[in-house]
């Protein structure tokens, strides 16, 4: 099953530079979609959703994009911080439906 | 802020024993989920819960899953007969009223290990 795809597993970024990660996804039927970013030995923490309806949604640091035609989406963080570095998580939900469809994840590394 | 929580955060079993995980979900969310994330993998949908039955479910969620509202509080998952690939971090969720195009909120999850 691989309607959503992350296919950068890691990603390392000078603090300050912006972070960019990238989620790609295959069914025109989703019709929402998550990020998450996980700690170790922690559950997913929800960060910003984006509806199909929209391009863009903002929120402080965060900012998601969406290119329907393209099937991708971006997760934006701009300043980087030491405390960003986690494993990010992009998810999907079906139109009508309740699951959510995962990424694998990125796992993001900031440098001081 | 109100958050998930579950217990407990760790549990050992033996192969073949029955294992219940619990969770208390956001107290006004109507909307609750198992997933689970079996080491190196995705985290993968097993069921969604609404109005004391289940809504939705995967493959995965065949006769050795249950899950249960006990109570006005607690929402658990209970694995009737464990295998080796049970093994897993199991996360509970929930999310407000409509089920679709919300936002779900995760707990911070059971380490089960069947050995």
């Amino acid at each position: 099953d691989q309607q959503v795809k992350q296919n950068s597993p890691s990603l390392s970024v000078q603090e300050g530079r912006i972070s960019i990660l990238n989620c790609d996804y295959t069914n025109s039927m989703f019709d929402y979609f998550l990020w998450y970013k996980k700690y170790p030995a922690e559950g997913p923490t929800f960060l910003i959703s984006i509806s199909s309806i929209k391009d863009k949604n903002e929120d402080g640091r965060f900012t998601v994009f969406l290119n329907k035609s393209a099937k991708h989406l971006s997760l934006h963080i701009v300043p980087s911080q030491p405390g960003d570095s986690a494993v990010y998580f992009c998810a999907a939900n079906l139109q009508g439906a309740q699951k959510l469809v995962f990424g694998q994840g990125t796992r993001l590394t900031i440098n001081p | 802020e109100p958050e998930v929580t579950q217990t407990p955060s760790h549990q050992v079993t033996q192969m073949g024993q029955e294992v219940i995980l619990r969770c208390v979900p956001i107290s006004n969310h109507l909307y609750f989920y198992w997933y689970r994330q079996i080491l190196g993998q995705k985290v993968e949908f097993l069921v969604s819960f609404y109005n004391n039955e289940i809504s939705e479910k995967s493959e995965i969620f065949d006769d050795q899953f249950s899950v249960e509202r006990p109570d006005g509080s607690n929402f658990t998952l209970k694995i009737r007969s464990t295998k080796l690939e049970d093994s897993a971090m199991y996360f509970c969720a929930s999310s407000g009223t409509s089920g679709t195009q919300e936002t779900q909120y995760f707990g911070p999850g059971t380490r089960l290990l069947v050995l």
